[in-house]
């Protein structure tokens, strides 16, 4: 139980381009995910907490019109990266756990984002 | 600002060896302490958990130990087997499914 699905696993597009990565828990409802980055041998870093049905809450030094987070139902948050460039080329995760609080987060396998 | 720091940064052991982990953390807020296992290309992987109350947690070949007064907590890899080599990140939060504060990884190797 408590699976994460992250769709897509890779993506490659150009500068400019703006790109959806959406994350959902399969198996069970959450109120809250979580978005982080990671860069290559790096750790996982938060992006933002995405809250069903309200706005995302952003970590210090996230543009919020950058990274535009929408969580729509229990099931779905979705990031997108709007106009992005080549420094925001990195793999992104998303982690969600079960209502009810107290439990663990599961992640899902990632987003690998590549800009040309 | 690093709230767990996590060392060593890379570690071999043989097959058959115990590999050790440690992590240290300075805010006293925090109450949940999971360790991750993630694999290249792949997202973590919960491995096992412990809260503060007890000092040591078990689950087949891993094990957490923790010391509260000290703020220190370590993961412990029994018998490692080369299938264990990855990257094992430990982690923090105030609560368990609040969002998470990672230590900076350790990239374990286990040789045949």
């Amino acid at each position: 139980g408590a699976v994460v699905s992250q769709h897509p696993s890779r993506v490659i597009c150009k500068s400019g381009t703006s790109v959806k990565i959406e994350c959902r828990s399969l198996d069970f409802q959450a109120t809250t995910m979580f978005w982080y980055r990671q860069f290559p041998k790096q750790s996982l870093m938060l992006m933002a907490t995405s809250n069903e049905g309200s706005k995302a809450t952003y970590e210090q030094g996230v543009e919020k019109d950058k990274f535009l987070i929408n969580h729509a139902s229990l099931t779905l948050s979705t990031l997108t990266v709007t106009s992005a460039h080549p420094e925001d080329s990195s793999f992104y995760i998303c982690s969600a756990g079960p209502l009810g609080g107290n439990q663990p987060q599961h992640f899902g396998d990632g987003t690998r984002l590549s800009i040309l | 600002q690093q709230q767990v720091k996590q060392s060593p940064q890379s570690l071999i052991v043989q097959k058959g060896g115990i590999s050790i982990i440690n992590c240290a953390y300075e805010n006293t807020a925090f109450d949940y302490f999971p360790w991750y296992q993630q694999f290249p290309g792949k997202g973590p992987a919960l491995l096992i958990a412990i809260r503060p109350d007890v000092s040591e947690k078990k689950e087949g070949r891993f094990t957490i130990s923790f010391n509260k007064s000290a703020k220190q907590f370590s993961l412990h890899i029994m018998d490692s087997q080369p299938g264990d080599s990855a990257t094992y990140f430990c982690a923090a939060s105030s609560r368990t499914g609040y969002a998470l504060n990672f230590g900076k990884g350790t990239s374990l190797l286990v040789t045949p």
